[in-house]
């Protein structure tokens, strides 16, 4: 169990368009998402939390109206960079966090990641 | 300010001997740790936690120990394979219900055949 997913699971496209990536939860409801960036031999950095139903919470230096996240559903959430630029080529991981029992409740099960490349 | 940081970036170990991942953290206030593994271009993968009311826990070939008085988390692999070469993070959470994760900045574990 506790299975995530993501799509795609890499992508290239040019500079100033807008990419969508998808995280889902496929075994378990995920009140509570995240969405991390991760530059090549770095450690993982949040971006956003994401809670369905509701507004996302960005991390500070985050720019919300770039980076827009929509979680639709208590499976789904969603990750658009818009007019994305070469700096934003990064590796893109979600994770949701299984909410099922107080045992869980603590732990975050990753997606396997985006890897984004802006021309 | 706060961080979680590992004493070494990379770590080579022969093949069948035992491993030992170190992390240290600042924030006395942290009661979640997780280790996670990362292979090359997945994303992580959830390998143990321990809450702060333990100092010890095993899993499979894996156990982690923490130690609260020097804040320090250390994640030991027991007859270490190919498969376990990768890049290990500890994350902590800053208290029950603040749902951030602060990741370390990972080592690099190289098994030698």
């Amino acid at each position: 169990g506790a299975v995530v997913s993501q799509h795609p699971s890499w992508v290239i496209c040019k500079s100033g368009t807008s990419v969508k990536i998808e995280c889902r939860s496929l075994d378990f409801q995920a009140t509570t998402m995240f969405w991390y960036r991760q530059f090549p031999k770095q450690s993982l950095m949040l971006m956003a939390t994401s809670n369905e139903g509701s507004k996302a919470t960005y991390e500070q230096g985050v720019e919300k109206d770039k980076f827009l996240i929509n979680h639709a559903s208590l499976t789904l959430s969603t990750l658009t960079v818009t007019s994305a630029h070469p700096e934003d080529s990064s590796f893109y991981i979600c994770s949701a966090r299984d909410g099922r029992g107080f045992g869980l409740s603590d732990t975050q099960y990753f997606g396997p990641g985006t890897r984004l490349t802006v021309l | 300010g706060e961080s979680v940081g590992l004493h070494l970036p990379t770590l080579s170990v022969q093949e069948g001997d035992n491993s030992i991942i170190n992390c240290a953290y600042s924030n006395s206030a942290s009661d979640y740790f997780i280790w996670y593994k990362q292979e090359s271009g997945k994303g992580p993968q959830f390998i143990i936690d321990i809450r702060s009311n333990m100092d010890k826990r095993q899993g499979q070939r894996v156990t982690v120990l923490l130690n609260k008085t020097v804040k320090h988390l250390s994640l030991q692999i027991a007859a270490t394979q190919p498969g376990d070469s990768a890049v290990y993070f500890c994350a902590e959470k800053m208290s029950f219900g603040n749902e951030k994760l602060t990741f370390g900045t990972g080592t690099r574990l190289t098994i030698i055949p």
